[in-house]
């Protein structure tokens, strides 16, 4: 099955800090998406984004699927940012395939 | 914006018991999906289901669970006998076209098992 490497494991910031948050896929992907999980474990979705570019506010992703890779941007960074971050490509099964996670911690 | 939910939002059971999780797809949706997390882990599938039967499932879907849509909004996963190792946060997800549209997650149950 497709692999998914997420980078950094984990990543500490000062309050206003910029971070670029990696997902390396294996294999050619119908879509992906980018997640937060807040701290009553619930996956809260930032972004579906198979190709190109989109941005939410102080958030924005990117992925360029021929090179099977995604990145999300957090920018001016808060503490209400801190929690995990997923990658999760989907295939022609429809099933989602998780990374590790990116363990935010954002202090203020 | 459309929204799946899940109950309960935790359960407590003794091991050996059978645990019934339950969940309500968006309405239009087609293709539905369990997922768990077992603490400080990652989120790994175990079960896409689709057109009233599984079309996937994973190592982990072994003969202890099952799926079933009993109506035509409920989706729900049974536990025959739990496990101190079911333990985790189990999710619902469903899809309107497979693969080619956002997957929306539910809130997830917290399963403990005792």
């Amino acid at each position: 099955g497709i692999q998914v490497e997420q980078s950094p494991p984990d990543l500490i910031l000062q309050e206003g800090a910029n971070s670029t948050l990696r997902c390396n896929f294996s294999d050619s992907v119908n879509n992906l998406q980018w997640f937060h999980q807040n701290p009553w474990g619930q996956l809260i979705n930032l972004f579906y984004i198979p190709s190109g570019t989109k941005q939410n506010g102080r958030l924005s992703a990117t992925t360029v699927a021929t090179e099977r890779y995604s990145l999300l941007y957090i920018s001016s960074s808060q503490t209400t940012d801190s929690g995990v971050y997923f990658c999760a490509p989907n295939t022609n099964a429809g099933k989602s395939t998780f990374g590790d996670g990116t363990t935010l911690t954002v202090k203020p | 914006e459309p929204e799946v939910t899940q109950t309960p939002s935790h359960q407590v059971t003794q091991m050996g018991q059978e645990v019934i999780l339950r969940c309500v797809p968006i309405s239009n949706h087609l293709y539905f999906y369990w997922y768990r997390q077992i603490l400080g882990q990652k989120v790994e599938f175990l079960v896409s289901f689709y057109n009233n039967e599984i079309s996937e499932k994973s190592e982990i879907f072994d003969d202890q669970f099952s799926v079933e849509r009993p109506d035509g909004s409920n989706f729900t996963l049974k536990i025959r006998s739990t496990k101190l190792e079911d333990s985790a946060m189990y999710f619902c997800a469903s899809i309107g076209r497979e693969g080619r549209d956002t997957q929306y997650f539910g809130p997830g149950t917290r399963l403990t098992v005792l």
